[in-house]
């Protein structure tokens, strides 16, 4: 099973807006609108910060956005802050009845 | 509120096996699919498995196929995870997380801290 890509760094200045591209294929990103995205601290619990895409848990800054096109999704932070550091995974349901996780992606805020 | 705490991990030889559980509290545990996840040292996450709500459906990744078998004990408000044949690339820190909605959404909206599994000789 091989994973959605996603680069695996990105960085940005506080204030700033980044986006965290992740590519798949037609059997998943681009077959199901089931595309996540997680944020994770090393040694503590994955946060879920977008699901169905686009939507925001309600607990989730209105800064944390999600988009999708064709085998492509994207997650956008705008306004950049020091928290916003961290690993990000995107995943997606995929046909095979599994769940994929990408590589992830370590923002770095300068 | 939500809590799930994860336990059974330790330090067990290649081709043993090991069940590791998950104890959920502060939702009707019921009435949602469960998943594992997992993450190597210094590597991403990787999905493992999902049991949906009523048991009836499991699914897992090709990398455990086979030999891992997640099940779940809704008087005891548990999940688990029976690993077989355990190797060295199953060393990781293993997660359990509440699915929200259809299993297959992958909406997984609460996570344990996890617990350490080490596959060494």
């Amino acid at each position: 099973q091989s994973a959605l890509t996603q680069p695996a760094s990105v960085s940005g200045s506080p204030g700033q807006s980044i986006t965290i591209p992740c590519t798949g294929t037609s059997s998943d990103i681009g077959a199901y609108d089931y595309v996540s995205w997680y944020q994770h601290h090393p040694g503590e619990a994955p946060k879920l910060m977008i699901f169905e895409v686009s939507k925001r848990p309600s607990r989730v800054s209105s800064r944390f956005s999600g988009s999708k096109s064709g085998n492509m999704a994207s997650l956008t932070i705008s306004g950049l802050q020091a928290g916003d550091d961290g690993d990000y995974y995107c995943t997606s349901y995929r046909d095979t009845n599994t769940v994929v996780f990408g590589g992830g992606t370590k923002l770095t805020v300068l | 509120q939500v809590q799930l705490v994860e336990s059974g991990g330790g330090v067990v030889q290649p081709g043993t096996s090991l069940r590791l559980s998950c104890a959920a509290s502060g939702f009707t545990f019921s009435g949602y699919s469960m998943h594992w996840v997992r993450q190597a040292p210094g590597k991403g996450l990787e999905w493992v498995a999902v049991i949906s709500f009523d048991g009836n459906i499991k699914y897992y990744a090709d990398s455990v196929k086979g030999r891992f078998t997640i099940s779940r004990d809704d008087s005891k408000n548990t999940l688990g995870l029976q690993m077989n044949s355990l190797r060295a690339d199953d060393t990781a820190v293993y997660f359990c997380a509440r699915s929200s909605g259809y299993y297959k959404k992958g909406i997984l909206d609460h996570w344990g801290q996890g617990t350490l599994v080490t596959v060494s000789s």
